[in-house]
């Protein structure tokens, strides 16, 4: 079965661009989930959905971001504009629940972002 | 947010040792999961345990809900553990990641 699809695995972009990171949840799971880990302040939830509407977003950092679930199949992060300290490895995850359910949830490989 | 504590934060272990890692959170939760990042920084899920104890292989963990605090066992430890061990917990689908353990098998 294939797990949780992210792309692009890496990215180097230069301060000021926009960044898009995409990701396909495991084809079922209805949660989806993007978090961010850095050295400083280690993994740390941004947003997540279910069933393709944003539930939670109080983790996303600032206006510079927004993510978007347009189907149950993919969802993006955007960043725009990137700032250095935006550098880190982004993870989308998934997992087939609602509300307080008990299921696992399952990540992707993630995207590690270096912001120039 | 739920405080997530684990100890210790580094590990050292000679091939063939046991070791327990523990986890405390300051609060309720109905889920926990325990993952290990390998060297390549994948997220490999190990157990989701929201309490009672599990076994898989080599590894096993146990979650005491009513106390907040969850171990993860390794027993006979191989150079491929190595890496660091999160837990992960949530009163709901939001999880809060603790600070992990790092964990170095010497041959």
């Amino acid at each position: 079965d294939a797990g949780v699809i992210q792309s692009p695995r890496h990215e180097v972009t230069e301060m000021g661009q926009e960044v898009t990171l995409r990701c396909k949840p495991i084809s079922g799971h209805n949660s989806l989930f993007w978090y961010r880990q850095t050295m400083m302040r280690g993994l740390e939830l941004l947003i997540y959905f279910n069933n393709n509407v944003p539930i939670d977003d109080s983790g996303m950092p600032e206006d510079r971001f927004s993510a978007k679930m347009p189907n149950a199949s993919f969802s993006t992060l955007k960043i725009q504009p990137s700032e250095p300290r935006d550098s880190a490895v982004y993870f989308c995850a998934s997992s087939l629940g609602q509300g307080n359910r008990n299921q696992p949830q399952h990540f992707g490989d993630g995207t590690r972002l270096s912001i120039l | 947010g739920i405080q997530v504590e684990q100890s210790p934060p580094d590990l050292i272990l000679q091939e063939g040792a046991n070791s327990t890692l523990r986890c405390n959170f300051s609060d309720s939760v109905n889920n926990l999961q325990w993952f290990h990042q390998n060297p390549w920084g994948q997220l490999i899920n190990l157990f989701y345990i929201p309490s009672g104890t599990k076994q898989n292989g080599r590894l096993s963990a146990t979650t005491v809900a009513t106390e907040r605090y969850s171990l993860l066992y390794i027993s006979s430890s191989q150079t491929t553990d190595s890496g660091v061990y999160f837990c992960a917990v949530g009163p709901g689908n939001q999880f809060y990641f603790g600070t992990g353990t790092s964990l170095t098998v010497i041959p």
